[in-house]
């Protein structure tokens, strides 16, 4: 079966500092790799995905993400958060979409 | 949430009670999904459907149904049966369906909160 892990429950970060959040996977054949935002009370938002090509995949606000396939990770990146980035972010591997638990992000003002 | 709206946005059920979760999509999208939100477990699929009178299960089906008789509604019943229905409910839709394309982009809807008293 196919899945995703997101290591830490909440990730804080300066606001203007770099912003990473962890993504590892494990499936089966070639992965597709998706990253979710969700502000509070909302549905969630497409950031990015990863088909396959180019390991760096550049997405939606600044956001962009590494395919790793060594250590199986496609972690998030941003190089300078935003307080307006706080929110949930979710990894999930296609075909049956398996979404991770979520990370809260927080950006400290 | 633009092209896909989910109604109501906040849902109250009395213990024993159905109730139906509206999905209406306008992005002319072949397949569309149900998902469950709990605090800190993520999303779980509960039904999702490819083709128009055609719907599977997913991981948490039990307690809940769905139909599909147009392509732009997609509407969920949380029946009595669900002993637990107090979550955080989300649409998506997609072009094609999981069991094609894994590479296809699933868009939400907004989402709609039901409260059991």
């Amino acid at each position: 079966a196919q899945s995703v892990a997101q290591p830490e429950d909440q990730v804080n970060v300066a606001e203007g500092n770099p912003l990473t959040v962890k993504c590892t996977y494990s499936v089966s054949g070639n992965p597709y790799l998706f990253w979710y935002v969700q502000y509070p009370n909302r549905g969630l938002q497409f950031l990015l995905k990863y088909i396959t090509g180019d390991n760096l995949v550049k997405g939606s606000y600044g956001f962009e993400a590494e395919f790793n396939k060594s250590q199986t990770s496609f972690h998030l990146k941003k190089p300078s958060a935003l307080v307006s980035d706080s929110a949930l972010y979710f990894c999930a591997v296609g075909g049956r979409l398996a979404f991770g638990k979520g990370n809260q992000v927080v950006v400290i003002p | 949430d633009g092209g896909i709206t989910q109604s109501p946005k906040y849902l109250f059920r009395k213990e024993g009670q159905n109730v139906t979760l509206s999905c209406e999509q306008n992005l002319n999208h072949d397949a569309m999904y149900w998902y469950r939100q709990d605090p800190g477990q993520g999303l779980r699929l509960i039904y999702y459907s490819q083709i128009v009178n055609d719907f599977q299960k997913g991981d948490i089906a039990e307690g809940y149904s769905v139909s599909r008789e147009k392509k732009e509604s997609f509407p969920l019943t949380v029946t009595s049966a669900q002993k637990n229905p107090t979550a955080f409910y989300l649409c998506a839709s997609s072009p094609v369906g999981t069991s094609g394309s894994g590479a296809d982009t699933q868009y939400f809807g907004p989402g709609t909160r039901l409260t059991v008293l």
